[in-house]
């Protein structure tokens, strides 16, 4: 099984900053079947990106991911106030894994 | 607009049995894999299991391989978990997922309902 490990477990940003988000693999992840989620608390994920790069309907353009093999990422280019959350990242192309999520809180 | 609507959880001691329910609408269900996906309280996330457009490809996470059983009812647009023999680790909230990819299944999860909360206590 691929266990992915996420970094750091908190991030404390200020509205406006930059976040970025990493996800590393225990083992390479093929064809980049990597996505990212967001949640909020009391609510349901939500898709953000797949593909490591390609982001689901709807989601803003200020989230972008990048990565390949055992190293990916998650950016946020400018922190918006309904942007603080947790953030999982799920490989799907061995099975099935998440990582244990990053959470992004208000400094 | 697509609804997932997630029904069935509640308190159950270790050993029984529960079975969750999904009800689906606003995209056409028996094109698309169903999924479900767990997460205990205060924790990740977990995939649980999951099964093709048409009942022919069906898997689950080795934690509930053979307690649970996945099916669906394309007539009803309906999910469905069957969970016997449970354990206090299974207690979780349960989230109902929609595959992305028509058909074939990716195991990307675009449409995710409320949840139900499964409790297994004694």
């Amino acid at each position: 099984e691929i266990v992915l490990t996420q970094s750091p477990g908190t991030l404390s940003l200020s509205p406006g900053e930059r976040a970025t988000l990493s996800c590393r693999a225990s083992q390479s992840v093929s064809s980049s079947y990597l996505a990212w989620y967001q949640q909020k608390p009391g609510q349901a994920p939500r898709l953000l990106i797949y593909g490591a790069s390609s982001r689901a309907t709807g989601i803003p353009d200020r989230f972008s991911g990048s990565g390949s093999g055992t190293d990916f990422t998650l950016t946020i280019s400018r922190l918006e106030p309904e942007d603080f959350a947790v953030y999982y990242c799920q490989q799907y192309g061995s099975s099935r894994s998440f990582g244990q999520g990053t959470k992004v809180e208000i400094k | 607009e697509v609804q997932l609507v997630e029904s069935g959880g509640g308190l159950v001691q270790p050993g029984r049995s529960l079975r969750l329910s999904c009800a689906a609408s606003g995209f056409t269900f028996d094109d698309y894999a169903m999924h479900w996906v767990r997460q205990a309280p205060g924790k990740g996330l977990e995939w649980v299991s999951g099964i093709s457009w048409n009942s022919g490809s069906i898997g689950y996470a080795d934690s509930v391989k053979g307690r649970f059983t996945i099916s669906r009812d394309n007539a009803k647009n309906s999910l469905y978990l069957q969970m016997n023999s449970l354990r206090a680790e299974d207690t979780a909230l349960y989230y109902c997922a929609k595959d992305s990819d028509i058909l074939t299944g990716s195991f990307v999860f675009d449409y995710w309902g409320q949840g139900t909360l499964v409790t297994v206590s004694s």
